[in-house]
C-alpha cells in the first residue's frame, strides 16, 4: 500500500543535542510537508518542498531545519532542541498539481526532550 | 492569519448521529477538509469538499458547507466507539501553495 512512513515513531534526546527526524514515502508525492503538533493544539506548519524548492513558514524557528534529498525522502533536523520542542512531529505529502491539494500523513514521530 | 474554530468536546451514544462544526474566517478558501486523528496516530483524511459545493456524501459521513456562513459541519450517521478521537476542520486557502489551516480539533466521545 502506498503510505507516508515516519521514523522513529518516538524519539528521546537531550537538551541541546541536535536531532534528526525521517519522513519517507511511496506516494510519488512532490510536495512534502513538516507539522509540528503540541498536546491538545491543531498541527501547525513549520515548512514544505514543493519539489526541490524550500518554502519556510515566517514563524518556524531557525533552530528547525530541513533536507529533501530526493523525491521520497525528508528530514528534519533539530539543531539544539529545547524543553519547548517536545511535541508530535508530522510528516505529510500531496500532489502539487491537484487543486484539491489533500494532505496525507504519516503515524508521527513523537519527540521527548530530557 | 486565517482563523478556524470548532468546539472542544462531544459526546454522542452508541448508534446516535454526531454533528460536528467548524467555522472559518477566509471567504477565498477554495477546498475544506475533515480529518481524523486517533490517540498517538497521524491524520486521516476523511473527506473534502470543494467550496462551490453545499454537500457531500460518503457512506456515514455527510459534509455540509454554508458558504455565506462560512460553517463546515461533518456528520457521522450511526456513531460507533471506534469513531471516537479528535476531528478537525481544515482550509485550503485561494492563494500560495498547499498551505492547510487547521481548527483546534473536536474530540469525539462514543459513549457504548
Amino acid at each position: 500500500d502506498a503510505m507516508v512512513i515516519q521514523n522513529p515513531r518516538y524519539q528521546v534526546t537531550q537538551f541541546g543535542k541536535p536531532v534528526t527526524l525521517s519522513c519517507s514515502q511511496t506516494l510519488n508525492h512532490n510536495v512534502m510537508y513538516w507539522y509540528q503538533q503540541k498536546s491538545s493544539q491543531a498541527p501547525k506548519l513549520l515548512f514544505h518542498y514543493y519539489d526541490k524548492d524550500f518554502n519556510n513558514e515566517a514563524d518556524t524557528p531557525d533552530n528547525f531545519q530541513s533536507r529533501r534529498p530526493n523525491t521520497s525522502f525528508c528530514f528534519l533536523d533539530i539543531r539544539s532542541p529545547g524543553l519547548g520542542d517536545a511535541a508530535m512531529y508530522l510528516c505529510a505529502t500531496s500532489r502539487g498539481d491537484l487543486d484539491s491539494g489533500e494532505q496525507y500523513f504519516g503515524p508521527g514521530t513523537r519527540l521527548t526532550v530530557t | 492569519g486565517e482563523d478556524v474554530e470548532q468546539s472542544l468536546f462531544l459526546s454522542v451514544r452508541e448508534g446516535d448521529s454526531s454533528v460536528i462544526n467548524c467555522t472559518y474566517t477566509d471567504s477565498s478558501s477554495t477546498y475544506l477538509y475533515w480529518y481524523k486523528q486517533e490517540p498517538g496516530a497521524g491524520l486521516q483524511l476523511l473527506t473534502y469538499i470543494f467550496s462551490n459545493m453545499d454537500m457531500k456524501q460518503d457512506q456515514r459521513l455527510t459534509v455540509l458547507l454554508n458558504k455565506k456562513d462560512k460553517h463546515l459541519s461533518l456528520r457521522i450517521a450511526d456513531t460507533q466507539t471506534g469513531d471516537s478521537a479528535i476531528y478537525f476542520c481544515a482550509e485550503k486557502e485561494k492563494t500560495g501553495a498547499n498551505n492547510l489551516f487547521f481548527g483546534t480539533g473536536t474530540r469525539l466521545t462514543v459513549i457504548p
